[in-house]
């Protein structure tokens, strides 16, 4: 099965460009989504399709996926960006959904 | 505005059963393809089943297939997710979520994700 794997944390000061990956195989071919997660709160959507913005979702967070390595990036970090950042692909040999482990952000 | 509401979550014994809801609403519930994903208790997200639009297919992960079956009703606007036999590690918070996706010329299905989900419903599974 398709494995992705994340940094189990990341860590950047307010003001900051935080960037947080995803790796798999070719998932430059896939297209990635990531969810936020903060605590005790459901996920929520904040990039689509490597790099599209569900409405709601700041221009502070953008997407990129090329070759082995997917990659949200969130510029201008505030305390409030703190949470879980999980990605997503759909696996087309087992149609199956896929998520990532998940990288905690801290800020510092 | 587009909710999705789950319930049914509690404490069970290992090897009972357990139906999970989500109710549906601001959405026309049977264009949509739908989903139940898990989180154990300080984990991350696992992907349990989907069922296609009319119920006409439905797949599940390979930790619950033969256990857990999804279910809707789209007269009712609801999502179900019928759990059995259950174990320890089926100890989780289930989210129920709509599936959006994306498709080429010929209709193939190119990419799907999830927007939006529940808030999720807790099921423990203990003696």
């Amino acid at each position: 099965s398709y494995v992705l794997t994340q940094p189990p944390s990341v860590s950047v000061a307010p003001g900051q460009t935080a960037r947080i990956t995803c790796g798999g195989n070719n998932i430059g071919s896939k297209s990635v989504h990531w969810y936020q997660q903060k605590p005790n709160q459901a996920p929520v959507l904040v990039v689509y399709d490597d790099s599209d913005r569900p409405s709601g979702i700041p221009e502070r967070f953008s997407g990129s996926n090329s070759g082995n390595t997917a990659t949200l990036t969130i510029s201008r970090v505030e305390a409030g960006d703190e949470a879980d950042y999980y990605c997503q692909v759909w696996d087309t040999s087992s149609d199956q959904v896929v998520f990532g482990g998940g990288t905690k952000l801290t800020v510092l | 505005q587009v909710q999705l509401v789950e319930s049914g979550g509690g404490v069970v014994q290992p090897g009972r059963s357990l139906r999970l809801s989500c109710a549906a609403s601001g959405f026309i519930f049977s264009d949509f393809v739908m989903h139940w994903v898990r989180q154990a208790p300080g984990k991350g997200l696992e992907w349990v089943a989907v069922i296609w639009y009319d119920g006409s297919n439905k797949y599940y992960a390979d930790s619950v297939k033969g256990r857990f079956t999804i279910s809707r009703d789209n007269s009712k606007n609801t999502l179900s997710l019928q759990m059995n036999s259950l174990r320890a590690e089926d100890t989780a918070v289930y989210y129920c979520a709509r599936e959006r996706e994306s498709r080429g010329w010929f209709g193939e299905l190119l990419s799907n994700w999830f927007d939006p989900w529940g808030q999720g419903t807790l099921v423990t599974v203990s003696s």
